[in-house]
């Protein structure tokens, strides 16, 4: 079975500084799909980024990026420019390739914290 | 669109007592699932389904029972709630298209926050 792990339960960071969260991966597939999710305390769950495994290109989404490392099972998420608005919790998740198990697996979340 | 809509937003059940979340989506997704999210231990899958017709287990399905009689639908139940139910539940749902949008991100319902005593 899958499953996903994020080490850092909180990180904290001063506004306008860079931010890196961890996610790691565990999975004998070879095609799948990871996103990262926020949760800010309106509970709400907004997608941020996703990415491909079978693309080696890592994925931007304006001050937000990946850092895909498939053979390492790493996907770590890079917050640029932090804002105050980002303090959120943060998940990583992982989602199977079509015609294998269909189940989207989430990490236990980073909290994130933005210091003005 | 209304997207995923979740009823009730809150509930408190005592232990024992019956009840059904309700989940329903008018985007015409084929993929539907429940998680719970607890503090520490992130969003855990309980159930999800494929289709109208089908469901399978997630992570923690014991004490839940769903069914899928329609693509809208995706009702949550609690047989015997128990204290160690108490959490929000989310309902997310993903685009129709499996095939070709597997790259497609879940769509969350708003929560429901349940306490059981």
């Amino acid at each position: 079975a899958q499953t996903v792990t994020q080490s850092q339960p909180e990180m904290s960071v001063q506004e306008a500084e860079t931010v890196t969260l961890s996610c790691t991966y565990d999975t004998s597939e070879s095609d799948y799909y990871l996103f990262w999710y926020k949760q800010p305390p309106s509970r709400q769950m907004i997608l941020v980024i996703r990415q491909e495994a079978y693309k080696q290109q890592n994925a931007t989404e304006n001050r937000f990026s990946v850092n895909f490392q498939k053979a390492a099972k790493s996907f770590s998420l890079k917050i640029s420019d932090s804002q105050l608005g980002d303090a959120a919790m943060y998940f990583c998740a992982y989602r199977s390739a079509p015609g294998r198990d269909d189940k989207i697996i989430f990490g236990k979340g980073t909290r994130l914290h933005i210091l003005p | 669109n209304a997207g995923v809509t979740q009823t009730p937003k809150f509930q408190v059940l005592k232990t024992g007592q019956s009840m059904t979340l309700q989940c329903a989506q008018d985007m015409n997704h084929e993929y539907m699932s429940w998680y719970r999210q607890d503090p520490g231990m992130g969003l855990r899958l309980i159930h999800y389904s494929v289709g109208a017709g089908i469901t399978d287990q997630g992570e923690v399905p014991n004490g839940y029972n769903v069914s899928r009689s329609t693509t809208e639908d995706f009702p949550l139940r609690l047989l015997s709630a128990a204290p160690s139910q108490t959490s929000v539940y989310f309902c997310a749902s993903s685009s129709p298209d499996g095939g070709s949008s597997y790259n497609s991100p879940l769509h969350f319902g708003n929560g429901t926050r349940l306490t059981v005593t």
